[in-house]
């Protein structure tokens, strides 16, 4: 199996840009997937193959890669987006998800 | 309406068992790759277990191997996870979910809770 690694928090102050970071060595050979969860919530996917958005998920949501790197970036950030949000990564046997970094808004 | 219900949940012993269920609707279930991820009290996600369309493959994260099965039944769009041998470290709530692709999971059910406690 294998890790992915992400920072606790993140904090942003509304209007400005979050940037989370999610590590891991076998991302340069398989896609990433977002995730946002609220309190008492399910996990809602929010960016799919490392960069792609599911209908209904807010423009101001991009993901991009670069090397064993994938970076979620919310731009404008808004109240409501304030949430705990999970990288997933995949091989032929199983999926793995980061540890979870919680999104604060100032 | 498409959605995925998960049940079973309850309180059980240390060492005792349990088995949860997931009913699917709205989208062709024997279509999909199917999954169950867990999430402890203030914890994060953990992905559990996997099974394909046909049944004739299942994965399953180290730390529930030969304890936890996973199972199927296409006919009544149903999707099952026997857990036996259960310990304190599997409290969690069992989340059922899926994608057209079985890479990643943009259908979740909302949940249901495992407390593993004397």
């Amino acid at each position: 199996s294998y890790e992915l690694t992400q920072p606790p928090s993140v904090s942003v102050s509304p209007g400005q840009t979050a940037r989370i970071t999610c590590s891991g060595d076998a991302l340069p050979k398989q896609y990433a997937y977002w995730y946002q969860q609220k309190p008492g919530q399910a996990p809602v996917l929010v960016i799919y193959k490392d960069s792609e958005r599911p209908s209904g998920i807010p423009e101001r949501f991009s993901g991009s890669s670069s090397g064993t790197t994938v970076t979620l970036t919310i731009s404008g950030v808004q109240a409501e987006d304030e949430a705990d949000y999970y990288c997933q990564s995949a091989d032929s046997t199983g999926r793995v998800f980061g540890g979870g970094t919680k999104l604060t808004v100032l | 309406e498409v959605q995925l219900v998960e049940s079973g949940g309850g309180l059980v012993q240390p060492g005792g068992s349990l088995r949860l269920s997931c009913a699917a609707s709205g989208f062709t279930f024997s279509s999909y790759w199917m999954s169950w991820v867990r999430q402890a009290p203030g914890k994060g996600l953990e992905w559990v277990a996997n099974i394909k369309q046909d049944g004739s493959e299942k994965y399953y994260v180290d730390s529930v191997k030969g304890r936890f099965t996973i199972s199927r039944d296409n006919a009544k769009n149903s999707l099952y996870l026997q857990m036996n041998s259960l310990r304190a470290e599997d409290t969690a709530v069992y989340y059922c979910a899926t994608s057209e692709d079985g890479w990643y999971f943009d259908l979740w059910g909302r949940g249901t809770l495992v407390t593993v406690s004397s």
